[in-house]
């Protein structure tokens, strides 16, 4: 399997511009993550999605965030409009159920994002 | 609420000599424990965790952890580090294995010097 797989790995973009962040988890995988990594609060969990439903998005910083899982093989997160405190490193990850050996997320190489 | 502090953000240490990267976690319920790398510009590999049983686990690669219930820790340790262990490591909990969200420390900068 190919792992889990992001695009872009990099993004460049102006403030108030919409940035899209996509994740295509491993197959067979029911559980998809959206983490960000910034240098003051380390890695935290914006959302999770099982079986393309949003479990909890209590991570999600305010409205300009918003993260849909239309099908088992695709996750996107968009940031509508942007701003420079949105710069971080977002991972995406994913794992089985656990009655299927789901003990571990995988993760995917994750989005750098700046804001200028 | 689930947290994890790792005492050391960062952690030089000599080829071939042994290294430990502290963690510690505060939780009212019990919790699984993993260890994550990252290599620069790399996403998160697992390492080794700690679910049940043995109390002492170990990696591939020579880095072992254990489990202290008591003291609240699952340090990490190798007895002799390589160049290529230079990374940043993660220590995470969840309350449930994989399908719930991981808490990570702050992470610990292992640099391996020649």
């Amino acid at each position: 399997d190919a792992g889990v797989i992001q695009s872009p790995r990099h993004e460049v973009t102006e403030m108030g511009q919409e940035v899209t962040l996509r994740c295509k988890p491993i197959s067979g995988h029911d559980y998809l993550f959206w983490y960000r990594q910034t240098m003051m609060r380390g890695l935290e969990l914006l959302i999770y999605f099982n079986n393309n439903v949003p479990i909890d998005d209590s991570g999600m910083p305010e409205d300009r965030f918003s993260a849909k899982m239309p099908n088992a093989s695709f996750s996107n997160l968009k940031i509508q409009p942007s701003e420079p405190r949105d710069s971080a490193v977002y991972f995406c990850a994913s794992s089985q159920a656990p009655g299927a050996g789901g003990d571990t997320q995988y993760f995917g190489p994750g989005t750098r994002l700046t804001v200028l | 609420a689930q947290s994890v502090t790792q005492l050391d953000s960062q952690v030089p240490v000599f080829e071939e000599a042994p290294v430990e990267l502290r963690c510690n976690y505060s939780s009212s319920v019990s919790v699984y424990l993993f260890w994550y790398v990252q290599y620069p510009n790399q996403g998160l590999q697992l390492l080794l965790k700690y679910l049940s049983g043995s109390t002492l686990v170990e990696s591939i690669n020579g880095f072992e952890a254990e489990f202290n219930k008591s003291q609240t820790s699952f340090h990490l340790r190798k007895p002799s580090v390589h160049i290529s262990d230079t990374a940043e490591y993660f220590c995470a909990v969840s309350l449930y294995s994989g399908n719930t969200p991981l808490v990570f420390g702050k992470g610990t900068r292992l640099s391996v010097i020649a």
